[in-house]
């Protein structure tokens, strides 16, 4: 693999199901983000990592967790899915917290019914 | 709050130039980026601006005023396939990207 990639590509789940989002990146990048996008609205942090074996929570981290067992893999967990969870996922990396570029997955298009 | 603000949409024709706008108020400043986003795809790095001033890459530029709270992205010679979405995002004070919702780009022929 080259760069980010992440899976599924999209997934219906239904309210209370437990689901995770797969991210991985081969660019040896110290530094991961799971975002969420939706519509008019800008891309929303949910958790980061700044290395392995340290998680931060963004600005909508509700509802979401994530672990960073290893440099290369980033997953997402939602334990209990919502409607309000619907939405596209990016998980995204960069060499460095700070650093000057972001370079992100082709996202997960996920509804909650 | 902190607060990224651009235009939801802008028209331009095919072979012109086009100015998008970004004004911003955050907790603290290391740096302004610009993303393009394609439908249906991630968004991909453009320019980053750190100090005042422009920035020149190829038919792309960036200017910064840090005093003014204020960016612009400046495409020259528009191609239809610069229809995209243009994100701006601020880096913070803790070093995370606070996005603008995005500016939707209609190149018209």
């Amino acid at each position: 693999i080259a760069g980010i990639t992440q899976a599924p590509t999209s997934q219906i789940l239904a309210a209370g199901r437990r689901m995770t989002l797969r991210c991985t990146q081969d660019m040896r990048h110290n530094a991961m983000y799971w975002y969420r996008q939706d519509l008019g609205l800008g891309l929303r942090l949910i958790h980061y990592s700044n290395t392995a074996g340290t998680t931060g929570k963004g600005e909508v981290p509700d509802g979401y967790s994530v672990s960073r067992a290893n440099t290369d893999d980033f997953p997402l967990t939602l334990a209990s899915a919502v409607p309000s969870q619907t939405s596209v996922y990016f998980c995204a990396s960069s060499d460095s917290q700070g650093a000057n570029e972001q370079f992100f997955g082709p996202g997960t298009r996920l509804t909650v019914l | 709050g902190q607060n990224i603000d651009q235009p939801t949409e802008m028209t331009a024709t095919e072979g012109a130039i086009v100015q998008i706008n970004c004004t911003y108020q955050t907790s603290g400043f290391n740096g302004l980026f610009w993303y393009q986003q394609h439908a249906g795809e991630a968004p991909t790095f453009l320019s980053y601006n750190v100090l005042d001033g422009l920035e020149e890459k190829g038919r792309f530029s960036s200017f910064l005023s840090r005093s003014k709270g204020y960016s612009y992205l400046l495409l020259k010679e528009l191609q239809m396939k610069d229809s995209a979405s243009y994100l701006c995002a601020v880096m913070d004070s803790n070093y995370q990207l606070i996005w603008g919702a995005g500016t939707k780009l209609i190149i018209k022929p």
